[in-house]
């Protein structure tokens, strides 16, 4: 299978929460990061986690890491239009390596 | 936050044509650099590692004499593809890491390269 892997495709209603997973293989991942991509435009780093951290809350992110099972996830709290876009999981099996991505969800969300 | 860019955003060459890319971070200094190459809808996939002052890192299957990596300074790397195909049209997406946050990795907004 894949290194990292995502669900491909996730549609919301604007105002609900979206819950994007991730899991992963390499147990030795140190940095598990999530990044936004806008069509046509680079990639804007959201929030990544330490692997010794279990959760990580920043404003409206959500970030939940089960070590054990290697799966990630990302909640969004009230889903807004202008969260449209492809969130792309990455790990780096240390600090200063390249990242390894998944294949990014597409978050369509709906009025 | 952090900004890296990257100049030309678009461009379209001939076949057979040399074309520069360029990365920069904007507001941090970088010793590493990152080139990715995303397909459409697709993942990114590591071409390279430009370290400040010396030799690119190739990941396997990419040719160096065919992507020329110079990384001069902490700010600035370049990526030159050389004697340019068709199939070397893609979206290239280059990174930097904070010399001092090494964990945090910046996106550029990326270089839509067309060959005709």
């Amino acid at each position: 299978g894949e290194d990292v892997e995502q669900s491909l495709f996730l549609s919301v209603r604007e105002g609900d929460s979206s819950v994007i997973n991730c899991t992963y293989t390499d147990s030795s991942s140190t940095y598990l990061y999530w990044y936004k991509q806008e069509p046509g435009a680079g990639l804007q780093l959201l929030t990544y986690i330490f692997s010794n951290m279990d959760m990580k809350q920043d404003q409206r992110l959500t970030v939940l890491l089960n070590k054990k099972d290697k799966h990630l996830s990302l909640r969004i709290a009230d889903t807004q239009t202008g969260d449209s876009a492809i969130y792309f999981c990455a790990r780096a099996r240390q600090a200063g390596t390249a990242l390894i991505f998944g294949k990014g969800t597409t978050l369509s969300v709906s009025s | 936050g952090a900004v890296v860019s990257q100049h030309p955003s678009r461009v379209i060459c001939k076949s057979g044509t040399s074309v520069k890319i360029e990365c920069r971070s904007l507001d941090f200094q970088a010793t590493t650099m990152f080139w990715y190459r995303q397909f459409p809808k697709q993942s990114l996939m590591l071409m390279a590692t430009s370290n400040e002052g010396s030799k690119a890192t190739y990941e396997q299957g990419v040719e160096k004499d065919k992507f020329l990596i110079n990384h001069a300074s902490l700010t600035l790397s370049t990526l030159t593809v050389t004697s340019a195909h068709p199939e070397d049209s893609s979206f290239y997406i280059c990174s930097a890491e904070d010399l001092f946050k090494s964990h945090e990795q910046y996106f550029g907004p990326g270089t839509r390269l067309t060959v005709t």
